[in-house]
């Protein structure tokens, strides 16, 4: 099956410094979103991005499609943007996760 | 509107026992999913559903089954649970997959405990 890798695994940043969280995949998909799981559980959808760019606020995301690979930035981070940052790709009418990159932004 | 329910949200159960978990959804969703959420493992697709009447085999099926009477509902069943069951449970529900409209929505999980 398709493999769904993201990096790095864990960050901390000092409030207000940026980021990059990379998403890998082995195969050609159909769709990409990445969601947020806040430290409450509670999984959010940030972005359906299957390729190109989109911004919203303090974050955005780019999907390469021919190279099989995404990035969410978040900029001027927060405390509240502390979580669990999660890819997911959909190939054969299934939506698979990537394994997350946890996020801890102090203040 | 409500968007995704599931209940119960909180269950302890003994090995052996069966029990049903719901999902409920008010958007008119045609896909539903059910994954679970295990420390370090990320969310594991169970089974999910393309439609009303179908269900299909996700990453991790085995030890659960599950039923799409309605379109609006999609349950998951432990027959005989196992402490290896116990995890966190994930309802989402989305239009489609294949492009815009396909986002995915979420419930706020269900956490199972098997003793």
């Amino acid at each position: 099956g398709i493999q769904v890798e993201q990096s790095p695994p864990d960050l901390i940043l000092q409030e207000g410094a940026n980021s990059t969280l990379r998403c890998n995949f082995s195969d050609s998909v159909n769709n990409l979103q990445w969601f947020h799981q806040n430290p409450w559980g509670q999984l959010i959808n940030l972005f359906y991005i299957p390729s190109g760019t989109k911004q919203n606020g303090r974050l955005s995301a780019t999907t390469v499609a021919t190279e099989r690979y995404s990035l969410l930035y978040i900029s001027s981070s927060q405390t509240t943007d502390s979580g669990v940052y999660f890819c997911a790709v959909v190939k054969g009418g299934k939506l698979i996760f990537g394994q997350g990159t946890t996020l801890q932004v102090k203040p | 509107n409500a968007g995704v329910t599931q209940t119960p949200k909180f269950r302890v159960l003994k090995t052996g026992q069966s029990m049903t978990l719901l999902c409920a959804q008010d958007m008119n969703h045609e896909y539903m999913y059910w994954y679970r959420q295990d420390p370090g493992m990320g969310l594991r697709l169970i089974h999910y559903s393309v439609g009303e009447g179908t269900t299909a085999k996700g990453e991790v099926p085995d030890g659960y089954n599950v039923s799409r009477l309605k379109k609006q509902n999609f349950l998951l069943g432990l027959e005989s649970a196992a402490p290896s069951q116990t995890s966190v449970y994930f309802c989402a529900s989305s239009y489609w997959t294949g492009g815009p409209g396909g986002e995915l929505f979420f419930g706020e999980g269900s956490r199972l405990t098997v003793l």
